[in-house]
């Protein structure tokens, strides 16, 4: 089993809906979250971070649930600069500030 | 800030060929990473530097090396390069939890 594991996609949505992606992970020793993006043969970038009370970032809002070991990410009013390759990452416990890395769920946002 | 550079962005070598692949990052970060991206299996990590003059192995060090002689910079080397290696190659910095990337080298082995 993967230790972070995603539904590959893809997801294709017109503009203005909204779209959730979940994540699961395996380590329940993980201790941080996070959301990031990745546009077609360019370098992932941060997303936002995923606390366990739930955060939200304009149309973005992220959910931790520990007990059920998953994250989330929902997207509201999707738009066409949406699209892109949505990469779950889990941080374990120790101090060399390692990731690990989901393989991405693709969302395309149709006109 | 430039945050971190990646040096070069494209290169094809021949089977055999050695190489070095620059990472700089000006934000003062104790922590470096490099990765390498291939389709289907996403990111996997080389090797990862936690602090100036420290080197360890991440999930696919074979083939690779790397040095951290400077905080700001991070160097991949590959000895004799084999067509498995052919890929895109990200250097990453972090100061706590999430990291910055840089742009990516793309490398071919013919």
């Amino acid at each position: 089993r993967k230790e972070v594991e995603q539904d590959p996609g893809p997801f294709n949505v017109p503009e203005g809906a909204t779209v959730a992606f979940n994540c699961t992970y395996s380590n329940s020793a993980s201790q941080s979250f996070f959301w990031y993006r990745q546009d077609c043969r360019k370098e992932p970038k941060l997303l936002m971070s995923v606390y366990s009370s739930g955060n939200e970032d304009g149309r973005f809002t992220a959910q931790l649930n520990r007990a059920s070991q998953y994250i989330s990410l929902l997207i509201r009013d999707s738009k066409l600069s949406d699209s892109a390759t949505y990469l779950c990452v889990v941080s374990n416990a120790g101090n060399n500030r390692k990731l690990i890395w989901g393989l991405g769920t693709s969302l395309a946002v149709n006109p | 800030n430039a945050g971190v550079t990646q040096t070069p962005k494209f290169r094809v070598l021949k089977t055999g060929q050695s190489m070095t692949l620059l990472c700089a990052q000006d934000m003062n970060h104790e922590y470096m990473y490099w990765y390498r991206q291939d389709p289907g299996m996403g990111l996997r990590l080389i090797h990862y530097s936690v602090g100036e003059g420290t080197t360890a192995k991440g999930e696919v060090p074979d083939g690779y090396n790397v040095s951290r002689l400077k905080k700001q910079n991070f160097l991949l080397g590959l000895e004799s390069a084999a067509p498995s290696q052919t890929s895109v190659y990200f250097c990453a910095s972090s100061r706590t939890g999430s990291q910055y990337f840089g742009p990516g080298t793309r490398l071919t082995v013919l």
